[in-house]
Formats: C-alpha cells, structure tokens, sequence
C-alpha cells in the first residue's frame, strides 16, 4: 500500500518555468523525503525533511512540509528540460520502511 | 566508490520459471531494501535487511518470493514459480539505516514473465 499520494499526477511545464509538487499522506512521520526518477534508470534522492522542520533549499529545490496538514510541497525554480522526470515522495516512520507515492510525471519543454 | 548495481538489467522468464536477483550495494551500508515497481506506480517495499538479518518482510506478496543477505553484503531476491503478475522492475536501495536516511538505488531489474 502507498501512503503518500502526490498531485498533480502529471505537470508539463516551458522550460523556465517554476514547477510545483505536492504530496499527502495519512500516519505521523518522522521524516519526508523527495526522489526523482528518470525514466528507465533507478531512483535518486533529492532531499529530506524531518518532521520539526517546515522548509528546506537545496539548489533549485525547495521543499516545504505542514505537518498539522500531512502535506509537503516540492518546487523546482527555473526549470530545465535535464529535470523531466518521475517525482516522488517517500514518508519515513520510526523503524518502519519508507513508502513512497504514486509520483508526479513532470515534463519541461525547451 | 561504485553506486548501488543489480543484474541482471533485463529478466525474460516463463511462467513456473524460477528466477533469481542479485543487487550489490554501496560497501559499508548495513541497510538494504527490496522494492517492486509496476509500470507507472511507485516503488513498493518488499523486504528490508539490517547486515545479514532480515527484520521486515511484511512486504512480500507470497511464500514464493525469498530473499537472503548471508554475509551482509551482496543480496539476491529469488521469485520461485513466477506468475505474470510478478513482472515488474525490482528496485535495491541501500543506506546507513531503515527511514532516516537517504536510500541510494540501483538501476533496477525489468522482469517479464511470459
């Protein structure tokens, strides 16, 4: 079963553009974290966020996450056609696996 | 060091066929992780091992999957009988501990069962 759910479930955006990501979930977490996946290979992580943090930057990317909502957000600023990919988010417990989402299809055009 | 790496990349079996999945991960990572990708979904947890113990295997969808880590090192994922509905691409992660951390992938194994 997959606990987060991200949405939109696919995005298209022009290259330059901001693209935006968010993901629910249902059960408390102790932290969130941000893979992408291009098509074919496997998963690469973009970042974590613990649960007494509300944002986080790491280059083009900013994550923000509510936990009073069960929801983060993913924003990808001045988009490239390299970050069209597969997002997903995965939720962390204390001692239990990550589950991930469904993930976003996000494709930048040039 | 050389990233997480599975072989093979490409798996064609028939239906009863046994098959079985090697996945290396990054040396000196004590955890490592099984998942089951379908087509278009997210990764799925299937098994998690801390060294060579297998601590949750909750994810499992029957008594036909197995997986082993003897020396806490290399680990192979074996699908006895595969069935159609056990074509998938299955995903190996490794990392330093269960949720806390980032989870380094490997490229993955396509399975299909014809």
């Amino acid at each position: 079963s997959q606990q987060g759910e991200e949405d939109p479930q696919a995005l298209s955006i022009q290259e330059g553009e901001n693209a935006t990501m968010n993901c629910s979930y249902k059960t408390s977490i102790n932290n969130l974290q941000w893979y992408r996946q291009n098509s074919g290979r496997g998963l690469v992580h973009l970042i974590l966020i613990r649960s007494n943090e509300r944002e986080k930057h790491s280059g083009r990317l900013r994550v923000t996450l509510d936990t009073s909502k069960k929801s983060s957000s993913l924003l990808i600023t001045a988009s490239r056609a390299a970050d069209t990919a597969s997002y997903f988010c995965a939720t962390g417990g204390t001692n239990t696996p990550l589950v991930f989402g469904k993930g976003t299809r996000l494709s930048v055009i040039a | 060091g050389a990233g997480v790496s599975q072989s093979p990349r490409y798996k064609v079996a028939k239906r009863g066929q046994d098959v079985a999945l090697r996945c290396d991960p990054i040396s000196g990572h004590v955890s490592l992780f099984w998942y089951q990708q379908a087509l278009g979904q997210g990764p799925e947890f299937l098994t998690y091992f801390q060294n060579e113990a297998q601590l949750d295997k909750s994810g499992l969808p029957s008594d036909r999957f197995f997986a082993e880590r003897p020396e806490g090192s290399v680990s192979t994922l074996k699908i006895q009988r595969t069935q159609q509905e056990d074509s998938a691409v299955y995903l190996c992660a490794s990392s330093w501990g269960l949720a806390d951390y980032e989870q380094y992938f490997g490229p993955g194994t396509r399975l299909t069962v014809t």
